[in-house]
């Protein structure tokens, strides 16, 4: 079945470190994007991606960053900048043309030790 | 700025229908999604609004006035598993950006 997949379901981070969350989709998508989700508010925008080699900052990318080297992975990366990383990040992706909607993956919980 | 308001929370009973309302102020836009999303989980999505007028879909309804930068998600006969968060999102330009509410906590009682 096609899908998002996000890994890994739950990190934990220490002071400092750098941590990657993967996603990856094999809906064949154009574009993909990051969203915070802190408790009981809505989604916030990180980072997206249209196409391969391009992606734009969303409303919060400060302390994050991403790559799309593949049209299929979007790594993020929550740097050691980001003073608040606590949050569930969900990975997103849309074909990109249409009234289409977005498809969700399961989410990565990142926690601070 | 760019905002979506809707009510925090929203009590209703097993069988009855129910209008969770949002009323939104962005730059540009494109149309109005609904998702849901129970506890721990992924937003599912709902309905997606371009133009004016009621989109049904089985047990769920939307509609989008672009007059009035208002729309609203109708549940009718619902259910226990009904309890979950519902979020508008609005669609602001061709990058299918979307712009989140932050949420609405519907609680259905037996």
């Amino acid at each position: 079945d096609g899908g998002i997949t996000q890994s890994p379901k739950y990190l934990f981070r220490k002071e400092g470190q750098n941590v990657t969350l993967s996603c990856e989709q094999n809906l064949n998508h154009d574009a993909m994007y990051w969203y915070r989700q802190d408790p009981g508010q809505g989604l916030r925008l990180i980072y997206y991606s249209q196409i391969v080699n391009d992606f734009q900052k969303g409303d919060i990318a400060e302390g994050y960053s991403v790559s799309r080297e593949k049209k299929e992975s979007f790594p993020l990366t929550v740097t050691s900048a980001q003073k608040n990383p606590t949050a569930f990040y969900l990975c997103a992706s849309i074909q990109g043309s249409g009234n289409q909607p977005q498809h969700f993956g399961d989410g990565t919980r990142l926690s601070i030790l | 700025g760019q905002s979506l308001e809707q009510p925090s929370e929203v009590t209703a009973v097993e069988g009855a229908i129910v209008q969770i309302n949002c009323t939104y102020q962005t730059s540009g836009f494109y149309g109005l999604s609904w998702y849901q999303q129970h506890d721990g989980g992924a937003p599912t999505f709902l309905s997606y609004n371009a133009l004016d007028g009621l989109e049904e879909t089985g047990r769920f309804s939307s509609f989008l006035s672009r007059s009035d930068s208002y729309g609203y998600l109708l549940l009718q006969e619902l259910q226990m598993k009904d309890s979950a968060s519902y979020f508008c999102a609005a669609r602001m330009d061709s990058s299918y950006k979307l712009i989140f509410g932050s949420g609405t906590r519907l609680l259905v009682r037996p």
